[in-house]
């Protein structure tokens, strides 16, 4: 089956330091999408991703999708504490319809 | 709109017994999904459903897993006997459509602690 690598596992910055999680498939994908789960909760949608080396910003988030559709990005400027979470990206291959593999998921902390 | 519903939110039974775990999606969404997500990984897809038909299953332990989609909206997931690394939280999400562009939304999930 396809299989998501993201790394880093784990991330701890001080508030106000920037933070990148990268997400990675040996197969090409159609879409990625991007989820934010906080402590004891559920994931949550945060964005897709579509077009080969598409950038899309939500206020301090900027998500990349290379060129080959084979690896993205999740950059956060200035962290909060509000940003504190797991994000997880979801990937779906060519001939996976409806089907989103996850990756294992970059935990972020964020010191005061 | 109301979001996802699961109960319980939380069980703990010993291995060998059996447990059920319940999911009514977004009224209206075709798509309802199942996912095992253990401490420290991602979830994990076990069934996917497109209204009342399941569309994959590739992942689910069928020997002691089971689940249904009656009338194409709620959801019952099984686990007969469990063991001790049935240990998880189980997602229920769904989406409006069966296309991975569509977005899942999820639920508040039941944390299940085998014994």
């Amino acid at each position: 089956g396809q299989q998501v690598m993201q790394i880093p596992q784990y991330q701890h910055v001080q508030e106000g330091e920037d933070f990148t999680t990268y997400c990675n498939s040996s197969t090409t994908l159609s879409n990625i999408q991007w989820y934010k789960q906080r402590p004891g909760g559920h994931p949550v949608f945060l964005i897709q991703l579509v077009k080969s080396g598409e950038v899309k910003k939500q206020k301090r988030l900027t998500f990349q999708f290379g060129e080959a559709k084979k690896n993205s990005s999740l950059h956060i400027t200035a962290t909060q504490t509000t940003d504190v979470g797991t994000y997880f990206c979801a990937a779906a291959g060519g001939t996976s319809y409806g089907k989103l593999t996850f990756g294992q998921g970059t935990i972020l902390t964020v010191h005061p | 709109e109301a979001g996802v519903a699961q109960s319980p939110r939380y069980k703990i039974i010993e291995k060998r017994q059996s447990v059920a775990f319940w999911c009514n999606p977004i009224s209206g969404h075709a798509t309802l999904y199942w996912y095992q997500q253990i401490l420290g990984q991602g979830p994990k897809l076990l069934i996917q459903f497109q209204n009342n038909g399941v569309v994959d299953d590739s992942q689910l332990p069928k020997d002691r897993f089971s689940a249904e989609r009656l009338k194409g909206v709620d959801s019952t997931l099984k686990i007969q006997p469990a063991k001790l690394e049935d240990s998880a939280v189980y997602l229920c999400a769904s989406s409006l459509l069966r296309s991975s562009y569509n977005e899942q939304f999820f639920g508040p999930g039941t944390r299940l602690t085998v014994l």
